[in-house]
């Protein structure tokens, strides 16, 4: 069962549009949600997060929306540039547990492909 | 600069062969993942551990096993390599009660 999903495998983007990235959870318990960027042959490095007590946060580029009621989060890159093609995951944790459940669960990715 | 490292990029195995990888972590943190990048199936847990000698299975541990003797290393052991072992292999550590967890550079292991 899958609690994390990324339902588009591929997203296909001109350079400078807006990319959209979505994700899906199914856990309640669900508290803070990341998203990973990750190159061929290197592992995933963090790029934004967001807490379940906002709606949105922003850094730069990237802005990430959280949609509690949805179970639903989604990724925008404005604009979108030739480096920020890579593979996007989404992830879920309880924030606040110390051992058994810290831990990150995530979605299937989404590759991206930014056209020059 | 926080620094996870995994002891091999690229790893050859044979069938039925045991097969260890390892991981360490320079940032003092408690908690230590192994998970597994498949295309089309994201990244799944195999095992954490959140102390030193301290594990927990994750959603996929079957065919594994670990060990944690030092809280800066976390190993992975395949105990008789199978070829639906073939993955990318990715360790990361973090600290309890923080969100973001830091990714060694992987490791891509063939069993053949």
């Amino acid at each position: 069962d899958q609690q994390v999903k990324q339902n588009s495998p591929s997203l296909s983007v001109q350079e400078g549009r807006i990319s959209i990235l979505n994700c899906d959870y199914t856990n309640s318990m669900f508290d803070y949600f990341l998203w990973y960027k990750k190159y061929p042959a290197e592992g995933p490095t963090f790029l934004i997060s967001i807490s379940s007590i906002k709606d949105k946060n922003e850094d730069g580029r990237f802005t990430v929306f959280l949609n509690k009621s949805a179970k639903h989060l989604s990724l925008h890159i404005v604009p979108s540039q030739p480096g920020d093609s890579a593979v996007y995951f989404c992830a879920a944790t309880r924030a606040m547990i110390k051992a058994a459940g810290n831990k990150l669960t995530f979605g299937g990715g989404t590759r991206v492909l930014v056209k020059p | 600069d926080v620094k996870v490292t995994q002891s091999s990029r690229y790893l050859v195995k044979r069938t039925g062969e045991k097969v260890f990888l390892e991981c360490v972590q320079d940032m003092d943190h408690e908690n230590m993942f192994w998970y597994r990048q498949d295309p089309g199936l994201g990244l799944r847990l195999i095992y954490f551990s959140y102390d030193v000698k301290m594990k927990e299975k994750g959603d996929i541990p079957e065919g594994y096993s670990v060990s944690r003797e030092k809280k800066e290393r976390f190993s992975l052991i395949l105990e008789s390599a199978s070829t639906n072992q073939t993955s990318m292999y990715l360790c990361a550590s973090r600290s309890p009660g923080k969100t973001e967890a830091f990714f060694g550079q992987g490791t891509r292991l063939t069993v053949v």
